[in-house]
């Protein structure tokens, strides 16, 4: 089975709302944990990394929260816009440098005007 | 700065035929690796590539192999293709700076159909 899923497949919110999209993983010896944004039709793209010594870090409207006693990762969108709408990944790296990441299924961000 | 880069966009093969897909690490990219991405699922990792040799494999078949050449840039190949290879095909790129995990950045995808 999957190391890593989503809470919910598909989240919607009104523009300008906060969102918060959840992960759990079930690997403890995962170390690295990344964040990205896929549109329809394109690649992943990077929005934020953390390391499993660290619970919080923060970057351009974006947070993301690691609470490794629960094996639980979410990411925060501030201020959400109609260009955050697409299928949101959380990946895992398992406790050695340069070993693949493990992808969940994805929740679809639907973002209204 | 050119970020990942991959060829061809689109491809249509029939069952039974060969392809190869081809990956341009982002600059200072070191490690490559291959994804297979089915329609609504999440990414799921065929192998990776570091020091022009194969480090990582995931539960795919021998039917897919893969290079690394010396300027870092890789080749998927997959052979005796079947209707359930159809997927989109990224290529994710990544420096092994002192062995520490670093951002992986990823290509837009080949997406191969299968007929």
């Amino acid at each position: 089975g999957e190391s890593v899923g989503l809470h919910l497949p598909t989240l919607s919110v009104q523009e300008g709302d906060n969102s918060i999209i959840n992960c759990a993983y079930s690997n403890s010896a995962s170390d690295y944990f990344i964040w990205y944004k896929q549109e329809s039709g394109k690649g992943p793209q990077f929005i934020i990394d953390i390391r499993s010594n660290m619970d919080k870090r923060q970057g351009q409207r974006v947070t993301v929260l690691l609470n490794k006693t629960v094996k639980h990762l979410s990411l925060q969108i501030a201020a959400t816009q109609p260009g955050d709408s697409a299928v949101y990944f959380c990946a895992e790296n398992m406790g050695q440098a340069g070993t693949a990441l493990i992808f969940g299924k994805g929740t679809t961000l639907s973002v209204s005007s | 700065d050119a970020g990942v880069t991959q060829s061809p966009t689109h491809l249509i093969k029939t069952r039974g035929q060969q392809v190869t897909l081809r990956c341009s690490p982002k600059s200072g990219h070191d490690t490559v690796s291959w994804y297979q991405q089915a329609l609504g699922q999440g990414p799921q990792f065929i192998f990776q590539y570091y020091e022009e040799e194969e480090r990582q494999r995931g539960n795919f078949p021998d039917r897919f192999s893969g290079h690394q050449f010396p300027n870092y840039s890789s080749e998927l190949n997959v052979n005796a293709l079947l209707l359930g290879d159809s997927a989109l095909y990224l290529c994710a790129s990544r420096l092994l700076q002192g062995l520490k995990n670093t951002e992986a950045f990823f290509g837009q995808g080949t997406r191969l159909t299968v007929v």
